[in-house]
């Protein structure tokens, strides 16, 4: 089936360094969603990407859309405890109907 | 704080129960997700109203059985669950489906922890 590949599955960081995490898909994605996760919560919707190359930013997140629009990354500059939990990318495929979530990548914080 | 509510918050019930989730949000939203979510997994689509009207069911087995009464409220009814059914259900819903660039970002409820013993 479709799929949207999402790495790395776990990272540990030191409180201050930075963190990222990838998304990947064979074919051409319409828009790519992310959302956060907190250990025992929901997802929380964290922003959409929609144009080729996009980029955005959130104070210390930023999101980039690939200029083939077939993978994206979200990068977190300067860790803080409050940044852990999962962080999933989601996608509509180009001629899709529904929702793709990636694999996630949990986010710990070792202060 | 969520603006899709859904209850139980937690749910036990043995395999021959028939048991409902209910979810409700006011946000105007014409399109609401059911999602089962599996400990350290990603949430997988389940079914999918679009101004009430069932549009995507993703082959879930006949023993979830969604129902949408109006266009604030989602309910998944249960019956005769396996002990694998047992996960996280999270409603979602988005204010509608949209294409292409228009897609909406989709708001979650708390969702429903349920365990089948």
């Amino acid at each position: 089936g479709q799929q949207v590949m999402q790495i790395p599955q776990y990272q540990h960081v030191q409180e201050g360094e930075d963190f990222t995490t990838y998304c990947n898909s064979s074919t051409t994605l319409s828009n790519i969603q992310w959302y956060k996760q907190r250990p025992g919560g929901h997802p929380v919707f964290l922003i959409q990407l929609v144009k080729s190359g996009e980029v955005k930013k959130q104070k210390r997140l930023t999101f980039q859309f690939g200029e083939a629009k077939k993978n994206s990354s979200l990068h977190i500059t300067a860790t803080q405890t409050t940044d852990v939990g999962t962080y999933f990318c989601a996608a509509y495929m180009e001629y899709g109907n529904k929702l793709v979530f990636g694999a996630g990548t949990i986010l710990r914080v070792k202060s | 704080d969520t603006e899709v509510t859904q209850t139980p918050k937690h749910l036990v019930m043995g395999m021959t129960n028939k048991k409902s989730l209910k979810c409700e949000q006011h946000m105007g939203h014409r399109a609401m997700y059911w999602y089962k979510q599996k400990a350290k997994k990603p949430p997988e689509l389940m079914f999918v109203y679009s101004y009430e009207k069932l549009s995507i069911n993703e082959s879930v087995p006949s023993r979830f059985s969604p129902e949408c009464p109006n266009s604030s409220l989602l309910n998944l009814h249960l019956h005769a669950l396996q002990p694998e059914d047992s996960a996280l259900y999270l409603c979602a819903s988005s204010q509608d489906r949209g294409t292409g660039g228009g897609r909406q970002p989709q708001h979650f409820g708390d969702g429903t922890r349920l365990s089948i013993l």
